[in-house]
């Protein structure tokens, strides 16, 4: 069974711009959440996804917004990158909510 | 309450020798707690894994030794080997909706030496 996979792996952009990242689950898993990992901060939780409905979100600002399909896959958007923005952003997918997470490779992204 | 603290930051351990990595919660509804290895450049791998009604669970070199009483849990990687260097996270979920359902600890930074 493949794994969790994110796209694209790395991302340059500049402050004020936006950017879209993309998780596919686990075949099968309907749960996803993302995370915020820098090595001052450790993981952070975003947001987390069910059946294309947002269960739960993270002290984050409204910058930071997200969104399942139909096929569990999900979306996240950050809109006016801040430099403090850069960070490598991870997925997890699981069955269901509070179930196991199997997470992604992460997307790297770095805001100049 | 929905924090987990975790401890030591780093850890330094020659080959051959156990590693361990404490940590501690304060929720008692907390029902799951997994313990995540990651490698830089890479994303959290699951470990092991334990419910509270075990005290330890054992997988190859990997044991997790919970006690439920203090609200502690601990994973103890014996005979630790080079390959072992990574960046372990310890986490704790809740079973219903209560805002975040898994809490991560801070990370240890393993470095095994040869």
């Amino acid at each position: 069974k493949a794994g969790v996979t994110q796209t694209p792996r790395y991302l340059i952009k500049t402050r004020g711009q936006q950017v879209t990242l993309s998780c596919s689950p686990i075949s099968g898993h309907r749960s996803v959440s993302w995370y915020q990992q820098t090595p001052g901060q450790g993981l952070q939780f975003l947001f987390e996804y069910f059946s294309e409905t947002q269960r739960n979100k993270g002290n984050f600002p409204g910058r930071f917004s997200g969104r399942q399909f139909s096929n569990s896959r999900s979306e996240m958007n950050v809109s006016t990158l801040e430099l403090g923005d850069s960070a490598l952003y991870l997925c997890a997918s699981s069955l269901y909510p509070s179930d196991t997470q199997y997470f992604g490779p992460g997307t790297r992204l770095t805001v100049l | 309450q929905q924090q987990v603290k975790q401890s030591p930051q780093s850890l330094i351990v020659q080959k051959g020798g156990i590693s361990i990595i404490n940590c501690a919660y304060e929720n008692t509804a907390f029902d799951y707690f997994p313990w995540y290895q990651q490698f830089p450049g890479k994303g959290p791998a699951l470990l092991i894994a334990i419910r509270p009604d075990v005290s330890e669970k054992k997988e190859g070199r990997f044991t997790i030794s919970f006690n439920k009483s203090a609200k502690q849990f601990s994973l103890h990687i014996m005979d630790s080997q080079p390959g072992d260097s990574a960046t372990y996270f310890c986490a704790a979920s809740i079973p219903d909706n209560y805002g975040q359902n898994f809490v991560f600890g801070p990370g240890t930074r393993l470095s095994v030496l040869p």
